[in-house]
């Protein structure tokens, strides 16, 4: 199974910082890979799709870059309804795999 | 309106059975490959299972394989998870969800299945 390294697991930013959540892939993936977000005991939420493409109705300040083993989620300027963990998810082949999730924190 | 609504989870002790459903509402069930996708409490999420629109692909992850069934009925727009030999570690919150990684994502609420003697 393609193993999915996030990092950091956890991080604390102020609102209006700017925010990277990287995704490593341990092997090539192309572009199959899009980002989660989730709030307490909320279903997860779509972010983006495709490494790049943002999921209709996300807010602009989301992007997703990469391909091949790495991916980047940024938040341009991170706003107080941000703070949520984040997971990347690769569809490239089965088994399916979530990276570990990334927890947002206010500072 | 898109629904997915999940039921049948609940308690069960290890080695027992459950099945979990979810029942689709506000689009073409059958034009959809679905998926299980389960959160153990205070831990990630773990991709479960997928089955095609027609089902003639159906995937597990290796956690379950042997031990779960993924099936649909397209007549009822309903999605099942037979789960057989629980174990303790299959305690989660399970998630129905449509075409995931995809424009027409979408999640339901999730149902909890709790593995306890």
């Amino acid at each position: 199974a393609i193993q999915m390294t996030q990092s950091p697991s956890s991080l604390s930013a102020s609102v209006g910082d700017r925010v990277t959540i990287t995704c490593r892939a341990s092997q090539g993936i192309r572009n199959d890979l899009g980002w989660y977000q989730q709030k307490p005991g909320k279903a997860p939420k779509l972010l983006i799709y495709a490494a790049s493409s943002l999921q209709s109705g996300v807010p602009s300040r989301f992007s997703g870059s990469g391909s091949g083993t790495d991916f980047t989620l940024t938040i341009s300027s991170l706003q107080p309804e941000d703070f949520a963990t984040y997971y990347c998810l690769q569809d490239y082949n089965y088994p399916q795999t979530f990276g570990q999730g990334t927890k947002v924190e206010i500072k | 309106e898109v629904q997915l609504v999940e039921s049948g989870g609940g308690l069960v002790k290890p080695g027992g059975s459950l099945r979990l459903s979810c029942a689709a509402s506000g689009f073409t069930f059958s034009s959809y490959s679905m998926n299980w996708v389960r959160q153990a409490p205070g831990k990630g999420l773990e991709w479960v299972s997928s089955i095609s629109s027609s089902s003639s692909y159906i995937y597990y992850a290796d956690s379950v394989k042997g031990r779960f069934t993924i099936s649909r009925d397209n007549a009822k727009n309903s999605l099942y998870l037979q789960m057989n030999s629980l174990r303790a570690e299959d305690t989660a919150v399970y998630y129905c969800a449509r075409d995931i990684l995809a424009p027409a994502d979408y999640w339901g609420q999730g149902t909890l299945v709790t593995v306890s003697s």
